[in-house]
C-alpha cells in the first residue's frame, strides 16, 4: 500500500509568482485536504477536496486554489506569492466519512 | 469556529518515566472527533491516538492514553514510560464529525525525552 506522496520537497519563489504543489494520496482514498503549517504553529486548514470538487474551505484568499483529479491525486496553487505564504504545505488524504486522514511528509515553501 | 488550546509549548520528561500533554477545546457541535498527533524532526504527522466525543472511555494505544473530560472540553495525552524515539512536537486536533480531513490543529508543545 502507498502511503500519501507529496512533491516537490523544497522550493524557493519569488514574492508575486505563482506555485503549484503536488499531492498523491494514498491507495483507497478518495478526499484530499490542504493544511498550511508556518514555522512554529500547529497547521491550518486550507480546503479539501472530493470528488474532484471544493468540499469545505479555511480561512485562506481566492489565491489559494485546488485540484483534484480522477485518480483522486490533488494539486494546490499560490498565485501572488507573499512573503507570510513561506510555510510547510501538508497534504493528507483520507476516505469519505473517514475518521481519520494520513498526512504526507509536505513541501517546504520558501517565499523571498 | 472551533478552536484548540495548547499551552504548554515545551515539555521535557526523563526517560522511562510519565509525561502529561494538556489540550482544551472549544465548540458547540456535540459529536466530533480529537486527535493526538505526533510530529517528529522528520516533519511526517502520524496520528498518536483517536478519541470519539460519544465515547466516554478513554482510548488507549499501548504506552499513550488519553483523559477525555467532555463537559470541560479537556483532552490530555499521557505518555507512559516515555522513550528517546518520543522526542518530537506533539498536535492536539479537532474534527466535525465524519470528516477528519477537516481538522483544527492547536499550535503544539515540543516534548524532549532526556536520556
Amino acid at each position: 500500500e502507498t502511503g500519501v506522496t507529496q512533491s516537490p520537497t523544497h522550493l524557493i519563489k519569488t514574492r508575486g509568482q505563482q506555485v503549484t504543489l503536488r499531492c498523491s494520496s494514498q491507495s483507497g482514498h478518495n478526499t484530499v485536504s490542504w493544511y498550511q503549517q508556518a514555522l512554529g504553529q500547529g497547521p491550518q486548514f486550507i480546503f479539501q477536496y472530493y470528488r474532484e470538487e471544493e468540499n469545505g474551505r479555511g480561512n485562506f484568499p481566492p489565491r489559494f486554489s485546488g485540484l483534484q483529479f480522477p485518480n483522486y491525486s490533488s494539486e494546490l496553487n499560490v498565485n501572488a506569492l507573499e512573503l507570510d505564504d513561506s510555510a510547510l504545505y501538508l497534504c493528507a488524504s483520507s476516505r469519505v466519512g473517514a475518521e481519520t486522514q494520513y498526512f504526507g511528509p509536505g513541501t517546504r515553501l520558501l517565499v523571498l | 469556529a472551533q478552536t484548540v488550546t495548547q499551552s504548554q509549548p515545551e515539555m521535557s520528561v526523563q526517560e522511562a518515566e510519565t509525561v502529561t500533554l494538556s489540550c482544551t477545546y472549544d465548540t458547540s457541535e456535540s459529536n466530533y472527533y480529537l486527535f493526538w498527533y505526533k510530529q517528529p524532526p522528520s516533519r511526517q504527522m502520524i496520528l498518536v491516538i483517536r478519541q470519539e466525543a460519544y465515547k466516554q472511555q478513554n482510548a488507549t494505544e499501548n504506552r499513550f492514553s488519553v483523559n477525555f473530560q467532555k463537559a470541560a472540553k479537556s483532552f490530555s495525552l499521557k505518555i507512559s514510560d516515555s522513550q528517546l524515539g518520543d522526542t518530537a512536537m506533539y498536535f492536539c486536533a479537532f474534527a466535525p464529525n465524519t470528516n477528519a480531513g477537516k481538522s483544527t490543529f492547536g499550535d503544539g508543545t515540543t516534548l524532549t525525552v532526556k536520556p
